[in-house]
């Protein structure tokens, strides 16, 4: 069964500083890892979609890296802002499902 | 465009009580839509698969027979919560995969559902 791990599971930053979230997952047979941001009581807005055959992936300030074969990936957000607030959620697909990690929540302050 | 909507976002119910929750694809074709269940600090756990026309895959450990889901179109997907009990209180979300995509391809998530039971 697929496990995702998050790591942190809580961040506080304070504005403007470079960041890199964590994410490991146990099987490494995977088609491909979405990082989404979920704000409280939201629902899910996908950030970065990886391809298993890819390495990487960037949007605007976001950077995400998988590195499948060590089932890992990473998360950078440059510069950050009050408004990167939110929690993180990396997810990998397996099989049909879509297995997430329990999130990191970041707080950037002013 | 890929826009998923939910209705109600909120609801609260009493004990006993069943309650629908609808989840719509508003500018393109969904040939699956998947229900998670997320409790407070957790992962969303998926609870089930549903495609167009046919029955709905369920996840090991969710009860089928409390948890109804219904996917008559290819823009509409329906979960009910029957006899709901306070345990069953928690943010239900719904993602759509785009017809004619690979499954591997994204899914659009909605807005998610709150649901309280008293």
């Amino acid at each position: 069964k697929q496990e995702v791990t998050q790591i942190p599971a809580a961040l506080s930053v304070p504005e403007g500083e470079n960041l890199v979230l964590n994410c490991s997952f146990t099987d490494s047979a995977i088609y491909n890892l979405q990082w989404f941001r979920q704000d409280p009581g939201k629902g899910l807005t996908s950030l970065l979609l990886i391809q298993s055959s890819q390495r990487e992936q960037t949007s605007g300030r976001l950077n995400a890296s998988l590195d499948k074969s060590s089932g890992r990936s990473t998360l950078y957000i440059a510069a950050s802002q009050p408004g990167d607030s939110a929690t993180y959620l990396c997810a990998v697909l397996s099989g049909y499902a879509l297995n997430f990690g329990k999130g990191t929540s970041l707080l950037v302050t002013p | 465009g890929a826009v998923v909507s939910q209705h109600p976002s909120r609801v609260i119910c009493k004990s006993g009580t069943s309650v629908k929750i609808e989840c719509r694809s508003l500018d393109f074709q969904a040939t699956t839509m998947f229900w998670y269940r997320q409790f407070p600090k957790q992962s969303l756990m998926l609870m089930a698969t549903s495609n167009e026309g046919s029955k709905a895959t369920y996840e090991q450990g969710v009860e089928k027979d409390k948890f109804l889901i219904n996917h008559a179109s290819l823009t509409l997907s329906t979960l009910t919560v029957t006899s709901a009990h306070p345990e069953d209180s928690s943010f239900y979300i719904c993602s759509a995969g785009r017809l004619g995509l690979a499954y591997t391809d994204t899914q659009y998530f909605g807005p998610g559902t709150r649901l309280t039971v008293l």
